[in-house]
Formats: C-alpha cells, structure tokens, sequence
C-alpha cells in the first residue's frame, strides 16, 4: 500500500515549456485534489476530483488543467509555465468529504 | 482566501514544555483539522473535530474548537525535539462543500532539545 504517490520529486522548466505532474493513489479514495505550497501563503487549492470524469476549480486553477479518466490518477497539466508557477505542489485524496486528507510528499517545480 | 489562519507564526519552545497553537476562521464550518508537515516532507493528519464537539484528545494532542468565536487551539503536551514542524489548520465547510478543505498558513514549532 503506497498510499499517494507523486512524480516527479523534483523538475525545472522554462517559461512557455508544458509538463504534466503526476499523481496516483491506490486507497480506491473518490476525492482528490491539487494544493499548491508557496512561502507565507499556506496551501492553496487548484484543482479537485470527486470522482472519475468529474473535476472542479479550487481557489487558483488559472494555469493549470486536470483530468481524471480512472479512480486512481489525478494529473495536474500545465500547458505553458510562468515563473509564478514555481512552487511545491501537493496531491491529495481521502474516501469522503469531510475526511483526513492523505497527502504525497510533493514536486517541486522551478520555472526559470 | 484563506479560511485559517494560525496564530503563531513561529513557536520556540524547549522540550518538555507544552506548545499552544491557535486557528481563527471566518465561515461556518462541517469539521476542523490540525495536520504536520516535516520539513520537505507532505502533511499528516493529526486530529478531525467536528462542528458539534468542543474538545478532542489524541494521545499528547488536545484540539479546543469554540464555533462562536470561530477559533481552535491545538495543544502539544510534553513536548519532544521530534515535533519540531509545521502545524495548519484545515476548515471544510466553505461555500457548502465538504470536500474542499482550507488551509491557514501554518504555525513553525521548534522543539529545543
């Protein structure tokens, strides 16, 4: 049981460049979402998934698209990267609303 | 915005003292948590309390939430040089979903051996 798991740890693009980060639970968990980690501004929310083929906006989707074709996957896509894009990004999942959420360890992302 | 915000910013204690942290909010809310997050590392859940309750124990962790003056407390009794971390608060309950939890900006515990 690997709980959350998120690719890459670590990636450096450049302005313009597009990647996907990866993320990936295997607790049959419905919800999963996207926070982003910057300094003085706590966790912020991106994106979110109740369930397969359903997606929202959080509080900072600008930027940023989701998918989720399976249970298991959440990709976060960004389509062109902004130097206000670098930050620590953070999957998340849980079972039900309300619930603890199970968080990976994070990509950290340099936009340069 | 931000739904918590935790009060201190930062916290230096040294090891076997208590360490007090607060968590002010701004709408009603379903639950309130207390996740850690070691440095580089994800948060871990600590504790979930929910509206209707008033305290919580967890081991060495006691959460206090007071709904009318929309605020909570996490308390860390004896504490050890391994608790040294960041602590949020987490509210749900935000525009009448559950699922979207709301993070303050964290509160730095250092714990000096």
């Amino acid at each position: 049981n690997a709980g959350v798991t998120q690719t890459p740890k670590f990636q450096v693009l450049k302005t313009g460049q597009s990647m996907t980060l990866q993320c990936a639970q295997d607790m049959n968990h419905e919800y999963m979402s996207w926070y982003r980690q910057d300094p003085g501004m706590g966790l912020r929310l991106i994106h979110y998934s109740v369930g397969a083929g359903i997606t929202d906006q959080g509080e900072v989707p600008n930027g940023y698209n989701v998918s989720r074709s399976t249970t298991e996957d959440f990709p976060l896509r960004l389509l062109s990267a902004a130097p206000s894009q670098t930050s620590v990004y953070f999957c998340a999942s849980t079972l039900v609303g309300g619930s603890p959420l199970h968080f990976g360890n994070g990509t950290r992302l340099t936009v340069t | 915005s931000q739904q918590g915000e935790e009060d201190p910013q930062a916290l230096s204690i040294q090891e076997g003292e208590n360490a007090t942290m607060n968590c002010s909010y701004k709408t009603s809310i379903n639950n309130l948590q207390w996740y850690r997050q070691n440095s580089g590392r994800g948060l871990v859940h600590l504790i979930l309390i929910r509206s209707n309750e008033r305290e919580k124990h967890s081991g060495r962790l006691r959460v206090t939430l007071d709904t009318s003056k929309k605020s909570s407390s996490l308390l860390i009794t004896a504490s050890r040089a391994a608790d040294t971390a960041s602590y949020f608060c987490a509210t749900d309950g935000s525009g009448g979903s559950n699922y979207k939890l709301t993070f303050g900006k964290g509160t730095l515990l250092t714990v000096n051996p």
